[in-house]
């Protein structure tokens, strides 16, 4: 069973302090890993699919790495805009070609003016 | 807009009433997807459709009834609910195969009376 944890559960910050945000994940085979954005009261918004250990995906203050246990979201200089919750998922081969991604719990991201 | 339409945006029901949701999206996805999202807890993932056909259910009660009567709706009827069925329910489309990742509604705020 694919199994995905992500820490911390929340996480505050000052405006341009950076930080990086965790999920570790155990998977048969992966597939794809992904990071989605999920403001108050919206649905979850993709960010990034990564494939394999060492592969880097970057947009804006956001840069997203891989290794074969655990991924990073890191966020440089963050603004009060990049307040949410932010969801890591794992989608492996165990899901015989169904392709149905186990999603974390997420991290709250409070960033503060 | 994200390109998936839900309606209603928020739901308020005693448990003997019965009601639908609805989810629309003109992306050109073959996959819909229905998850229910609690306070705390990972997204859950409900049913599934591809090309129409359900291909995952997951353990859900009989109380949801999902209906997709082509690519571009999904439907999701509820019946004598639960007060523990109140949650953000969401949901989602994507190509089938391709790691480009789910394309997801605002919701609908489920609220059992």
């Amino acid at each position: 069973e694919d199994q995905v944890t992500q820490s911390p559960e929340a996480l505050r910050l000052q405006e341009g302090e950076s930080s990086s945000l965790n999920c570790s994940y155990t998977v048969s085979g992966l597939r794809g890993l992904f990071w989605y954005r999920q403001d108050p009261g919206k649905g979850p918004e993709f960010l990034f699919t990564l494939y394999s250990a060492g592969e880097e995906k970057e947009k804006e203050r956001l840069k997203a790495t891989l290794t074969k246990k655990e991924s990073f979201l890191h966020i440089t200089a963050p603004k009060p805009e990049d307040s949410a919750t932010y969801l890591c998922a794992v989608q492996g081969g165990a899901s015989g070609g169904s392709y149905i991604p186990t999603f974390g719990r997420g991290t709250s991201l409070i960033v503060h003016p | 807009e994200t390109g998936v339409t839900q309606t209603p945006r928020h739901l308020v029901m005693g448990m003997t009433n019965k009601k639908s949701l609805k989810c629309e999206q003109h992306l050109g996805h073959n996959a819909m997807y229905w998850y229910k999202q609690s306070a705390k807890k990972p997204l859950e993932l409900m049913f599934v459709y591809n090309f129409k056909e359900q291909t995952e259910n997951n353990s859900v009660p009989s109380r949801f009834s999902p209906e997709c009567p082509n690519s571009s709706h999904l439907f999701l009827h509820l019946h004598t609910l639960q007060p523990e069925d109140s949650a953000l329910y969401l949901c989602a489309s994507s190509t089938p195969g391709v790691n480009y990742g789910y394309t997801f509604g605002s919701g609908t705020r489920l609220t059992v009376v």
